[in-house]
């Protein structure tokens, strides 16, 4: 079992450029979550989805997009970095809820834009 | 909407002391609630959960009782070892998903 694995491990952007983080999990987890988390914060949620075909906005969404075609897979994808979107990209599973509520975490992506 | 305030840090120990890190929440309905433990460079790693009113959550030493009279969570490790250096993250599931809202995490500091 890999877990939640997550590519790149860094990048550096430019402003206006695009890129997708990747995010896959083998656990079979029906709910996948992205998360970023800015130099001595918490994270904050971006976009999550609770199953193939579904996906709904978090906390922070403004300037990023999702999709969710495969129950492995949930991709994030920045349309025109700013450098507000440098920051360390976590995605996230679990189990559906009443299933253990527990979120298993990827090693994350760091990501600047200049 | 929901909140987790959390201890600030950074908390610098010697080995062997007590630990005890804060957190309370604000919260509608019936959160879960977690610590979560980020080493250097790494992803987050689960610690421990709770998930109703007086649930104890324990791993590793450490522990945490979900108290809803105080809407506390705190977080306690009797005697803590150079390993336990980290950052702890607070957090609370709630919503459709048990998404989770994050503490903004106290970095910990074990001394040999």
């Amino acid at each position: 079992n890999a877990g939640v694995t997550q590519t790149p491990k860094f990048r550096i952007l430019k402003i206006g450029q695009s890129m997708t983080l990747q995010c896959t999990q083998d656990m079979n987890h029906n709910y996948m979550y992205w998360y970023r988390q800015d130099p001595g914060m918490g994270l904050k949620l971006i976009y999550y989805s609770v199953g193939a075909g579904i996906t709904d906005k978090g906390e922070v969404p403004n300037g990023y997009n999702v999709s969710r075609s495969t129950t492995e897979d949930f991709p994030l994808r920045l349309e025109l970095a700013a450098p507000s979107q440098t920051s360390v990209y976590f995605c996230a599973s679990s189990r559906p809820r009443g299933q253990g509520d527990e979120q298993y975490f990827g090693p994350g992506t760091r990501l600047t834009v200049t | 909407g929901d909140s987790v305030t959390q201890m600030e840090g950074p908390v610098t120990l010697s080995e062997e002391a007590f630990l005890t890190i804060n957190c309370t929440y604000t919260a509608t309905g019936y959160p879960s609630l977690f610590w979560y433990v980020q080493y250097p460079g790494e992803g987050l790693q689960l610690l421990l959960k709770a998930t109703k009113a007086d649930d104890k959550g324990s791993n590793k030493g450490f522990e945490a009782t979900y108290r809803k009279e105080t809407t506390s969570f705190h977080l306690e490790k009797g005697s803590v070892q150079v390993s336990d250096s980290a950052v702890y993250f607070c957090a609370l599931g709630s919503g459709s998903a048990r998404q989770l809202t994050f503490g903004s995490g106290t970095q910990l500091t074990v001394l040999p």
